[in-house]
């Protein structure tokens, strides 16, 4: 079935470490995004990508870095920079930019704290 | 901020039509009405979107009025797996976040 897979499902992270969470897509879209939602809150937009190869930032990016080496992959570090990483995780993708394009979204990965 | 406002919870009987009211009173004219609900610790599911017509799908319909600024989420002949936060979101045209409000918890009582 075609879908967007999101692993692992659960990460731990101790103090100073990098993390990598991994974001794949079997739909053929162009664009990919990596949200973070906290508990009682809504989404935020933390990255976004509409090509391979290139990427922009979103509302909250600081302490975090992706790449897009490929059209299936949009995988999020999340780096030692970034103070306060607990939340649930998002990826997701839509055929394109256009507002009659919905995003579709992966299961997530939710980030703890050692 | 989110430009929607929603019941922050409703009942609804199993196997009765669940209709879940948003209000987008500042809506312009380049920007969809979208309906995504979350499953708690699952990732937000898609249902249905729509810009002046009402729409149907195999999950939901969508009556959106005439002056496009309130919006009505159908569900027919909801289900306990109905059960689930439902975001009411308007989204500008090329614009690539969703901006998540409140939502409203659906209960379904059996």
């Amino acid at each position: 079935d075609g879908g967007i897979t999101q692993s692992p499902k659960y990460l731990f992270r101790k103090e100073g470490q990098n993390v990598t969470l991994s974001c794949e897509q079997n739909l053929n879209h162009d664009a990919m995004y990596w949200y973070r939602q906290d508990p009682g809150q809504g989404l935020r937009l933390i990255y976004y990508s509409q090509i391979v190869n290139d990427f922009q930032k979103g509302d909250i990016a600081e302490g975090y870095s992706v790449s897009r080496e490929k059209k299936e992959s949009f995988p999020l570090t999340v780096t030692s920079a970034q103070k306060n990483p607990t939340a649930f995780y998002l990826c997701a993708s839509s055929i394109g930019r256009a507002g009659g394009q919905p995003q579709h979204f992966g299961d997530g990965t939710r980030l703890s704290i050692l | 901020d989110a430009k929607t406002t929603q019941p922050t919870s409703m009942d609804c009987a199993e196997g009765r039509a669940a209709n879940l009211p948003c209000n987008h009173s500042t809506i312009s004219g380049n920007e969809y009405v979208y309906w995504y609900r979350q499953i708690h610790s699952q990732g937000p599911q898609y249902i249905i979107h729509g810009l002046k017509n009402n729409e149907t799908n195999e999950m939901a319909s969508l009556i959106i009025t005439e002056d496009r600024k309130s919006s009505t989420l159908i569900l027919p002949h909801a289900t306990l797996r109905d059960t689930a936060v439902y975001y009411c979101i308007v989204r500008p045209n090329r614009d690539d976040k969703i901006i998540f409000g409140k939502g409203t918890r659906l209960h379904i009582l059996p």
